[in-house]
């Protein structure tokens, strides 16, 4: 079956853009989380969705981020005026429950703030 | 709060010889552990995973992990490199309390395997 996709693969923008990245979770995952990768921050969690409910956004760098997921599935992470510490690769990662339930991620969004 | 320190950065093997990924975590609660791999300009796969059955877990590739509490450890071992084996390799621990599965990632060692 399809994995977890996420759109696009690249993105580059200028700064104080704003950009839209996009994860489509494996079909029937309930869980769906946002992972960033950056050369100075390793891996870091920014939010949780359980549903379309997110109970954990406790890793949002700032208000300029944000994220909502529709009809318990797709989700979108937003970044508004971006700066260029924003650069980093994007993951999102999904699983059947949240919990210990393996999560699967998606290949991510490499996004560059010129 | 959970946290997973991995101990090396970098470490380089020859082909045919054992692989020893170093791991040390810190958590209140029974930590749940895993271990992932990302090849060069690939997603995150899951090698293994602790759930506090048995200590010792075996994974996929031949990798295998031992939980060891009264260390706090978790160390990542495969009795044979491969040269497919090269990629950089994350200890990872689940956080708690909540059980939301949010992941606490340690800061990653890159896997390196000569001929």
């Amino acid at each position: 079956g399809a994995g977890v996709s996420q759109s696009p693969s690249n993105k580059v923008t200028e700064k104080g853009k704003d950009v839209e990245l996009r994860c489509d979770p494996i079909s029937g995952h309930t869980a769906l989380y946002w992972y960033r990768q950056s050369l100075g921050q390793g891996l870091e969690f920014l939010i949780y969705f359980q549903g379309n409910s997110a109970p954990d956004k406790s890793g949002l760098p700032s208000d300029r981020f944000s994220a909502e997921r529709t009809g318990g599935s797709v989700s979108t992470l937003t970044i508004q005026r971006t700066q260029q510490e924003d650069s980093a690769v994007y993951l999102c990662a999904s699983s059947f429950r949240s919990g210990s339930d393996e999560q699967f991620f998606g290949p991510g969004t490499r996004l560059t703030v010129l | 709060a959970q946290s997973v320190t991995q101990l090396d950065s970098h470490v380089s093997v020859s082909e045919g010889t054992p692989v020893l990924l170093r791991c040390n975590y810190s958590s209140s609660y029974s930590p749940s552990l895993f271990w992932y791999v990302q090849h060069p300009n690939k997603g995150l796969q899951l090698l293994l995973k602790y759930t506090s059955a048995a200590t010792l877990v075996k994974g996929i590739n031949g990798f295998e992990a031992e939980f060891k509490k009264s260390e706090t450890s978790f160390h990542l071992t495969k009795p044979s490199a491969h040269m497919s084996d090269a990629a950089e390799y994350f200890c990872v621990v689940s956080d708690r309390p909540g059980n939301t599965g949010k992941l606490i990632f340690g800061q990653g060692t890159t896997l390196q395997v000569k001929p």
